[in-house]
């Protein structure tokens, strides 16, 4: 298997662009997660899904931030409009569902610089 | 205060040396619970579970006591191979999936 594929690797934007981030999860996997991960915070749950439904997105910072999951093998982060703090790692990752021992996956990572 | 703390080091150990990290969980109800871990510039990667009656991975060893809500990882005659960020992990018993929660990490040096 490919395992979780995120593109792209890097992004570099200015303030106030839009950014889209893309992940594709491991098939047969019915949870997506999506992390950030900075210096200061670690790593933050931001939403996840199961079977393409968003279960929490508690920890998704603003409205600024949204995430979609269309269809199994796919799922999008998108930051509109975005802010020099949004600046971060931010990982994809995929479980099967069997039980509370299941291992996570991560994807590689979106490393995002705002200037 | 956060739901999964760990010391964030950094550890500076000898080669050799053995050492131990804690890491403390808020919600007794936590369900499983895991070690990751993160070397630098990439994606962390399951270490070890950890399981009530504890487990052993080569020189790697993972406790957890449920009554104090504390999990801990030794790790015996350590390799420089070792330096890296481990992760603390446990999953809440949550209504509709698993949401899971990292520790911040500790940091762990290994030098020659």
């Amino acid at each position: 298997d490919a395992g979780v594929i995120q593109s792209p690797r890097h992004e570099v934007t200015e303030m106030g662009q839009e950014v889209t981030l893309r992940c594709k999860p491991i098939s047969g996997h019915d949870y997506l997660f999506w992390y950030r991960q900075t210096m200061m915070r670690g790593l933050e749950l931001l939403i996840y899904f199961n079977n393409n439904v968003p279960i929490d997105d508690s920890g998704m910072p603003e409205d600024r931030f949204s995430a979609k999951m269309p269809n199994a093998s796919f799922s999008t982060l998108k930051i509109q409009p975005s802010e020099p703090r949004d600046s971060a790692v931010y990982f994809c990752a995929s479980r099967p569902s069997a039980s509370f021992w299941e291992t996570q996956y991560f994807g590689p990572g979106t490393r995002l610089l705002v200037l | 205060r956060k739901e999964v703390e760990q010391d964030p080091g950094p550890f500076n150990v000898p080669e050799g040396a053995t050492v131990a990290f804690n890491c403390t969980y808020s919600n007794s109800a936590s369900q499983s619970f895991f070690w990751y871990r993160q070397d630098c510039r990439k994606e962390p990667k399951l270490l070890m579970s950890v399981y009530s009656s504890g487990n052993e991975d080569g020189r790697f060893t993972a406790q957890l006591n449920r009554a104090s809500q504390y999990i801990s990882l030794l790790i015996r005659d350590s390799k420089l191979s070792d330096s890296a960020t481990y992760l603390c992990v446990a999953t809440p018993l949550n209504t509709g999936g698993f949401k899971t929660i990292f520790g911040a990490g500790t940091r762990l040096f290994v030098k020659a």
